[in-house]
């Protein structure tokens, strides 16, 4: 069980893109194809932005993309907005009904 | 709507007990499995323990194997979290929620705070 690796922060200017990569193991994120990113604003409860992977909630922006090859999976967002500015936690199925969560990563739109 | 609403956190001293309960409403509770997941202030999100739609299953974070009790009432809509022997790396924002592909809710969280 141990944490999914993710960067502590990375940084975009509006408009442009950023990707951000989250690395498990072959017990989970290699294993599934049940990938989950959130979005964290402060103060605030996570908000899934996909799941399985690629796929949209209803409401979330296309603008936001993920992929996932072996161990390791990656959010995209492109045309970077003031409020995306935020923590970004993938997770994933772990087997056994099990979450493991990455580390978080601190967005920062410059 | 859905909502989850947690309610049972406080302060508590190292070895206490606490018990953590989560109402939900605006979804049919019991064909989901339940989850509790918890935040460290500053830190990120760690799953705690899940619960299958008949309470048939439980599972555990190694860090709370043992400590920590996961149950449901399905006929009240609740999901509830027994902690014992608390420690003080248990101090955190507890979250219910339900992750079943996109259907994805949580809580606002409930704080539990272990010092002496």
């Amino acid at each position: 069980q141990s944490a999914l690796t993710q960067p502590r922060s990375v940084d975009g200017s509006l408009g442009q893109s950023v990707t951000i990569s989250c690395t498990g193991t072959s017990s989970d994120v290699g294993a599934y194809n049940h990938v989950s990113w959130y979005q964290q604003h402060p103060g605030k409860a996570p908000k899934l932005i996909l799941y399985d992977v690629s796929k949209w909630p209803s409401g979330v922006p296309n603008r936001f993309s993920g992929s996932k090859s072996g161990n390791t999976a990656s959010l995209t967002i492109s045309g970077l907005q003031a409020e995306d500015e935020a923590d970004y936690y993938c997770s994933s199925y772990g087997g056994r009904y099990s979450l493991v969560f990455g580390g978080g990563t601190k967005l920062t739109v410059l | 709507e859905v909502q989850l609403v947690e309610s049972g956190g406080g302060l508590v001293k190292p070895g206490g007990s606490l018990r953590l309960s989560c109402a939900a409403s605006g979804f049919p509770f019991s064909i989901y499995s339940m989850n509790w997941v918890r935040q460290a202030p500053g830190k990120g999100l760690q799953w705690v323990s899940s619960i299958t739609e008949s309470s048939s299953h439980t599972y555990y974070a190694d860090s709370v194997q043992g400590r920590f009790t996961i149950f449901r009432d399905n006929a009240k809509n609740s999901l509830f979290l027994q902690m014992n022997s608390l420690r003080d790396d248990d101090t955190a924002l507890y979250y219910c929620s339900v992750t079943t592909g996109n259907f994805d809710y949580w809580g606002r969280g409930t704080l539990v705070t272990v010092s002496s």
